[in-house]
């Protein structure tokens, strides 16, 4: 079945880049996405990039898309204290079905 | 535009009882799809409303239930609570289902649910 994966912990100091990696099963995923979680909140979509593409850049956020090693990575660039949250990845194939990746806690600290 | 909301944010349940929640989409939005987050299982997909149908099921137990009504406003109800359905419940909406080109889910902050 499908399966998303993530490290649970990222710490970083302010000002320096973020790489949230994340590694998945399904080959026949259609779109895949980040996103963000902040204490008592629901989910924020970040970005997402469909799997024909191999790099998108929003702003600070770079993701990154290995289609044949099933690996997507989210660089953020210049991390504030505001970045301190829950990333999930996501990936979504042709059963409609949004699967979740573990969750990484990103830790900013100054 | 207001965005996805949930209510109650919190509730608190015994073993047995039946609980309802709610779940009210972005205007236009006829998507409605909920999911449970647990710290062991994570986020965990229930099942996928769109006009008033349901499209789509996760693997849960039938004491999992929803609807969507015309106006795409979604409920699901759990019966014979356990202990094990506490958990943070979410629902997100989107304008005409998760894999649509472009398409983006939009999450509701959640209810909290207690089963004591």
């Amino acid at each position: 079945g499908e399966d998303v994966e993530q490290s649970l912990f990222l710490s970083v100091r302010e000002g320096d880049s973020s790489v949230i990696n994340c590694t998945y099963t399904d080959s026949s995923s259609t779109y895949l996405y980040w996103y963000k979680q902040e204490p008592g909140a629901g989910l924020q979509l970040l970005t997402y990039i469909f799997s024909n593409m191999d790099m998108k850049q929003d702003q600070r956020l770079t993701v990154l898309l290995n289609k044949k090693d099933k690996h997507l990575s989210l660089r953020i660039a210049d991390t504030q204290t505001g970045d301190s949250a829950i990333y999930f990845c996501a990936e979504i194939n042709n059963t409609d079905k949004l699967i979740f990746g573990t969750g990484t806690r990103l830790q900013v600290f100054p | 535009k207001a965005g996805v909301t949930q209510t109650p944010r919190y509730l608190i349940k015994t073993r047995g009882q039946q609980v309802t929640l709610s779940c009210s989409p972005i205007s236009g939005h006829r998507s409605v799809s909920w999911y449970q987050q647990t710290p062991g299982q994570g986020l965990q997909f229930l099942f996928e409303y769109f006009s008033e149908t349901q499209r789509n099921k996760g693997n849960f137990p039938g004491r999992f239930s929803g609807r969507q009504f015309s106006n795409s406003r979604s409920e699901m109800n759990v019966s014979t609570l356990e202990l094990g359905d506490s958990a943070l419940y979410l629902c997100a909406s989107s304008l005409v289902g998760p894999s649509g080109t472009n398409e983006k889910l939009f999450f509701g902050s959640g209810t909290q649910l207690s089963v004591l």
